[in-house]
């Protein structure tokens, strides 16, 4: 119940294309929905995050959309650019704590 | 503000030596997270600690993981003995109340050979 299933593990997107990433998550506990962006070499960074009460959250190039009735929330990335190649990684978290339980990450190429 | 502060960045063990690694928090932060990172499980909350004290730690795979957070400015992973399928990267994370400015760490990437 504490997963959360992401697709797909790898994604291959021409420059000025739209890149998405799907997570969906069993637990209704969970009430906050970060993207994290990792570069090889580096920790995750806080990319951008949703709750619950909202269905859509966009913040430049970067959108998450929330679908809390099918537990499902995506992050599409418009006019993808090359330095947007990354592994991408959804997570859910609860709790006065928020400790993270993530998606099993996509690596995302965009080719020039 | 430095982040947060992992030691060593890399490590290099022959099986069954003792490996501490290290990690410093973010002034302020009062949660502290450990995370391992391998391809095949990808990350996995391994412990998290609130205001020094240990609150969750089934996320640590066997009795040879130990962690602690002797003071709010420092905390250890030590694994002890340690074996091939303990390499991975270990991520520390660190964040304010409510997970307000949660930040990892570059990581410890451990090899043991």
């Amino acid at each position: 119940q504490q997963q959360v299933k992401q697709s797909p593990q790898s994604l291959i997107v021409q420059k000025g294309g739209i890149s998405i990433i799907n997570c969906a998550y069993e637990n209704t506990a969970f009430d906050y929905f970060p993207w994290y962006q990792q570069f090889p070499g580096k920790g995750p960074a806080l990319l951008i995050a949703i709750r619950p009460d909202v269905s859509e959250k966009k913040e430049g190039r970067f959108t998450i959309s929330f679908n809390k009735s099918a537990k499902q929330f995506s992050l599409h990335i418009m006019d993808s650019q090359p330095g947007d190649s990354a592994t991408y990684f959804c997570a859910a978290s609860s709790g006065s704590a928020r400790q993270l339980t993530f998606g099993s990450g996509t690596q995302l190429t965009v080719l020039p | 503000d430095a982040g947060v502060i992992q030691s060593p960045r890399h490590e290099v063990t022959e099986m069954g030596q003792e490996v501490t690694l290290r990690c410093k928090p973010i002034s302020g932060h009062n949660s502290l997270f450990w995370y391992r990172q391998t391809m095949m499980r990808g990350l996995e909350l391994l412990i998290y600690f609130n205001n020094n004290v240990p609150i969750d730690d089934s996320g640590m795979p066997e009795d040879r993981f130990s962690a602690k957070m002797p003071n709010a400015s420092f905390s250890t992973l030590k694994i002890q003995p340690s074996e091939p399928r303990d390499s991975a990267v270990y991520f520390c994370a660190s964040s304010f109340p409510q997970g307000r400015g949660y930040t990892f760490g570059s990581g410890t990437r451990l090899t043991v050979v």
